[in-house]
């Protein structure tokens, strides 16, 4: 059973125009969620983090978190050529084990048409 | 965040062969990940090695195959032993970082295997 799921892509959205990128998880105990975007042949860079109901925004990047719907998303507004990549979501896995540890979604690709 | 360096950078190897891939930190960190990232897939992890103690690895991936070594608090190896060609992947590492958040990780650039 996958543990974080995302829409799949790819997701194309005009340049200018907002992209929504969603993800579900399988842990309610999950208390920390990430947004990486990794762009082709490079590691993955952390964006966006979130851990309390609600929005979180960060310039163009709003995150939004409903935990009773196990349900995390992403905003890109005046989405930019430079977005395109690959957006990747990631959940810690509850106290569990003797260690916290974040899981991957399988990402989700977008492009952003000039 | 830290900076973190990894050895080599992409390398080819010949089945049943082994590689080390060595990650240096510029910092001094408790834990260190490695994940895999298989072609057009997202990333898998392999285990968490806190120096001190034995990697952890996570189901499917065993010592064996990826023995780890964790010497001190700004370095790791993973060395993937007797190659196979399912081994081509990129192998990262990671550490977590000491900003307000916790669980955020911060990953070295990678390092690209291809296994002939």
């Amino acid at each position: 059973q996958k543990e974080v799921e995302q829409n799949s892509g790819p997701l194309s959205v005009p340049e200018g125009a907002i992209a929504s990128l969603n993800c579900t998880y399988s842990d309610r105990g999950s208390q920390s969620f990430f947004w990486y975007r990794q762009y082709s042949g490079k590691s993955p860079e952390l964006i966006m983090f979130i851990y309390s109901n609600g929005d979180k925004e960060d310039g163009r990047f709003t995150a939004q978190l409903n935990k009773a719907s196990q349900y995390v998303s992403l905003l890109i507004r005046d989405s930019q050529p430079s977005d395109s990549a690959t957006y990747l979501c990631a959940v810690n896995v509850g106290p569990k084990t003797s260690y916290d540890k974040v899981i991957f979604g399988p990402g989700t690709s977008l492009s952003v048409i000039p | 965040s830290a900076v973190i360096s990894q050895k080599p950078s992409r390398d080819i190897c010949q089945r049943g062969t082994s590689l080390t891939i060595q990650c240096q930190v510029d910092s001094q960190v408790t834990m260190m990940f490695w994940y895999r990232q298989q072609p057009g897939q997202s990333l898998t992890l392999i285990a968490t090695a806190n120096q001190g103690s034995e990697a952890t690895y996570e189901s499917g991936f065993v010592i064996d195959k990826f023995p780890i070594s964790r010497p001190n608090l700004t370095f790791s190896t993973l060395t993937v032993s007797n190659m196979s060609p399912e081994d081509s992947s990129i192998y990262l590492c990671s550490v977590e970082g000491q900003g307000p958040s916790y669980n955020e990780q911060f990953f070295g650039p990678g390092t690209r295997l291809t296994v002939l």
